[in-house]
C-alpha cells in the first residue's frame, strides 16, 4: 500500500494569514492526487484533484502543487470558514490511501 | 448536482453483518462509472473499502477484502454494502461517494454522502 504522510498534523494561524500542508507519498503517484476539506459532522468536500486542478466552485484562494512524492495545499488568505481538517487523497492505486488529516485552528 | 445518502442499522453486534445502503439522487446511477464506500474512526482515519462500476465490477481494499461486498441495484438507483464478521475495530463513520475519471490515472472521489456512524457493540 502507498503511505500518505501530511504535516503539520495541526497548525494555528490567523485570517488572511497563507497556509502551506503537504503531503508525501512512499512512492510516485503521477499526480493522482486529491485535497479535501471536512468539518465537523459532515463528509469531505472536494478542494483540488490531479493535484493542482481547482474543483467546480471552490475559491481561488485554494491551490495545489507537487509531483512524484510530494505535494502541497495552500491556502492563499485564510478566511474564517476555512477553519476546518483537510485530508490528501492518492487513487494512483488500489487501495486508495488518505493522509492523516491537518486540523488548521484560529490562531 | 448529485447527492447521497446512507442509511442503515446503527448498532450491529460482534460478529454479526454490518448492512449499509446508500441512496443516489440528482442522477443515475448508471451515469457515473464508480462508487465507494470510506469508512472514518478515530484510530485509523479515513480508510477506502472499495468501489462498485455500475455494471457490478468491484475492486476492494485488499485489508477487507474477505468479509465485504458491495453491490449495485440499478432500479433503485442505490448501492450497498456488506460487512461480515464485524468487530469493534468496524466502528466508524461510513461515507458512500461518487467516483469520476480523472485525467490521469485512476479515479478521484467528487462527492461523499453526509456519512452514518455504525457501532460495534452487544
Amino acid at each position: 500500500d502507498i503511505q500518505m504522510t501530511q504535516s503539520p498534523s495541526s497548525l494555528s494561524a490567523s485570517v488572511e494569514d497563507r497556509v502551506t500542508i503537504t503531503c508525501r507519498a512512499t512512492q510516485g503517484i503521477s499526480n493522482s492526487l486529491a485535497w479535501y476539506q471536512q468539518k465537523p459532522g459532515k463528509g469531505p468536500n472536494l478542494l483540488l484533484y490531479d493535484a493542482s486542478i481547482l474543483a467546480s466552485g471552490v475559491p481561488s484562494r485554494f491551490s495545489g502543487s507537487g509531483s512524484g512524492t510530494d505535494y502541497t495545499l495552500t491556502i492563499s488568505s485564510l478566511q474564517p470558514e476555512d477553519f476546518a481538517t483537510y485530508y490528501c487523497h492518492q487513487y494512483y492505486s488500489t487501495p486508495q490511501t488518505f493522509g492523516q488529516g491537518t486540523k488548521v485552528e484560529i490562531k | 448536482q448529485v447527492q447521497l445518502q446512507e442509511s442503515g442499522p446503527g448498532l450491529v453486534k460482534p460478529s454479526g453483518t454490518l448492512s449499509l445502503t446508500c441512496a443516489v439522487s440528482g442522477g443515475s446511477i448508471s451515469s457515473s462509472q464508480w462508487w465507494s464506500w470510506v469508512r472514518q474512526s478515530p484510530g485509523k482515519g479515513l480508510e477506502w473499502i472499495g468501489e462498485i462500476y455500475h455494471t457490478g465490477i468491484t475492486n476492494y481494499n485488499p485489508s477487507l477484502k474477505s468479509r465485504v461486498t458491495i453491490s449495485v441495484d440499478k432500479s433503485k438507483n442505490h448501492f450497498s454494502l456488506r460487512l461480515t464478521s464485524v468487530t469493534a475495530a468496524d466502528t466508524a463513520v461510513y461515507y458512500c461517494a461518487k467516483v469520476s475519471p480523472a485525467g490521469g490515472y485512476g479515479d478521484y472521489i467528487d462527492y461523499w454522502g453526509q456519512g452514518t456512524l455504525v457501532t460495534v457493540s452487544s
